[in-house]
């Protein structure tokens, strides 16, 4: 079974300029995640999709930081304009379960690692 | 809210030796709880998991039982390795979100 898949895997762009980044999740997963990942902390969700619908996106910084999974398979997330501190690794994820279950593994991709100069 | 309180690392141990990293949250409801590992440069790697009271997760000489009493999920193995060395990340998997622990690293020496 594939597993999740992300590009770029790197990016170094500067402050101000954009960036986007784009997950396959494994197939026939329904909950896709998208987590921000800064050096020496756990992850952190910047938003939850169910098919094609958000289901929590409250620490997306919505000014600058957007995401969309058309269709309810890929997703892309972007950021515009960049800041020094969103450098992280982006990490996506998908997972076969609905949001309404606690059980169901979640599987991730090896992370998009971004370094904004 | 949920949450996740894991040990503070680095651990450093001799290989061979035993590990313990303390995983305790608190959480509503009956959550599915994790161990993930990851190695450098890399994404998160599902370790091993539990989904009920008492069930004990294990893969690749790790372990940690799920105990509802004390609300904790420590990770174990009895002889480490070089190899081991990674962060480890403990979550929690409620109705709604995943919440993970701030992980703890692991560093193996010879």
């Amino acid at each position: 079974e594939a597993g999740v898949a992300q590009s770029p895997r790197y990016k170094i762009i500067e402050k101000r300029q954009s960036v986007a980044f784009w997950c396959n999740p494994i197939s026939g997963h329904a909950t896709l995640y998208w987590y921000q990942q800064i050096l020496g902390q756990g992850p952190k969700l910047l938003i939850q999709f169910q098919n094609n619908g958000v289901v929590d996106d409250s620490q997306l910084p919505k000014d600058r930081f957007s995401a969309e999974r058309l269709k309810g398979v890929d997703s892309t997330l972007k950021i515009q304009p960049a800041k020094l501190e969103d450098s992280a690794v982006y990490l996506c994820a998908s997972s076969s379960q609905l949001v309404n279950r606690t059980s169901g593994t979640i599987y991730f991709g090896e992370g998009s690692w971004l370094t904004v100069v | 809210g949920n949450s996740v309180t894991q040990m503070e690392g680095p651990v450093t141990l001799s290989e061979e030796a035993f590990l313990t990293i303390n995983c305790t949250y608190t959480a509503t409801g009956y959550p599915s709880l994790f161990w993930y590992v990851q190695y450098p440069g890399e994404g998160l790697q599902l370790l091993l998991k539990a989904t009920k009271a008492d069930d004990k997760g294990s893969n690749k000489g790790f372990e940690a039982t799920y105990r509802k009493e004390t609300t904790s999920f420590h990770l174990e193995k009895g002889s480490v390795q070089v190899s081991d060395s990674a962060v480890y990340f403990c979550a929690l998997k409620g109705y709604q979100k995943v919440t993970f622990g701030t992980g703890t690293k692991l560093q193996v020496i010879p």
